[in-house]
């Protein structure tokens, strides 16, 4: 099956800053998806991106299918965005195999 | 809100027991998805309906059973409960009209066994 990695597995951040989470799966996938799982313990749908670029607000995302990875983008990170960042891929149809997420806390 | 509805939020019952927990999937999908998540661990999957049928499974022990009903609404039974089933578990619904589509999760059902 798929195996999908994520780096870094934590991320401390000042109020303001700027980051880059990364994704990689071993195999072509017919869909990807980030999510953030807040503090509460909801997964949040941001972004829906097998390929290409896509962008919402202070968050972006870029998949480059061909190599088999997903960038997601945090600008001007708040005390918000703090939590779980899971990238998914699609399993053949099957199910959607998650990373083992990257833990993000931003500092006020 | 996502549109998959799952009850009930929260669940504390004891070992041995057997709960039922329901998800309602977005109106149109098809599939629907059971993952449980153990306390800071990743999400596991457990089984996939499609349309009624069964159509992945994962680490679902033999003591969780799940099905999906003519209305699409599906139920994971969680029977002979341990203290290692507490977690939290998410249904996620896609496949609209047939077609893979993004998939949407549920606020999950916390349960606790005691």
């Amino acid at each position: 099956g798929i195996q999908v990695e994520q780096s870094p597995p934590d991320l401390i951040l000042q109020e303001g800053a700027n980051s880059t989470l990364r994704c990689n799966f071993s195999d072509s996938v017919n869909n990807l998806q980030w999510f953030h799982q807040n503090p509460w313990g909801q997964l949040i749908n941001l972004f829906y991106i097998p390929s290409g670029t896509k962008q919402n607000g202070r968050l972006s995302a870029t998949t480059v299918a061909t190599e088999r990875y997903s960038l997601l983008y945090i600008s001007s990170s708040q005390t918000t965005d703090s939590g779980v960042y899971f990238c998914a891929v699609d399993n053949y149809g099957q199910n959607f195999v998650f990373g083992p997420g990257t833990r993000l806390s931003v500092l006020p | 809100d996502s549109g998959v509805t799952q009850t009930p939020k929260h669940l504390i019952t004891a070992t041995g027991q057997r709960v039922t927990l329901r998800c309602s999937p977005r109106s149109g999908d098809l599939s629907v998805y059971w993952y449980q998540q153990s306390l800071d661990q990743g999400l596991q999957f457990l089984i996939q309906y499609y349309n009624g049928e069964e159509r992945a499974k994962g680490n679902i022990l033999e003591r969780f059973s799940a099905q999906q009903f003519p209305d699409l609404h599906s139920e994971l039974n969680l029977s002979s409960l341990e203290l290692g089933d507490s977690a939290l578990y998410f249904c996620a619904s896609s496949d609209r009209q047939g077609v893979s589509t993004e998939a949407f999760f549920g606020q999950g059902t916390r349960l606790t066994v005691v």
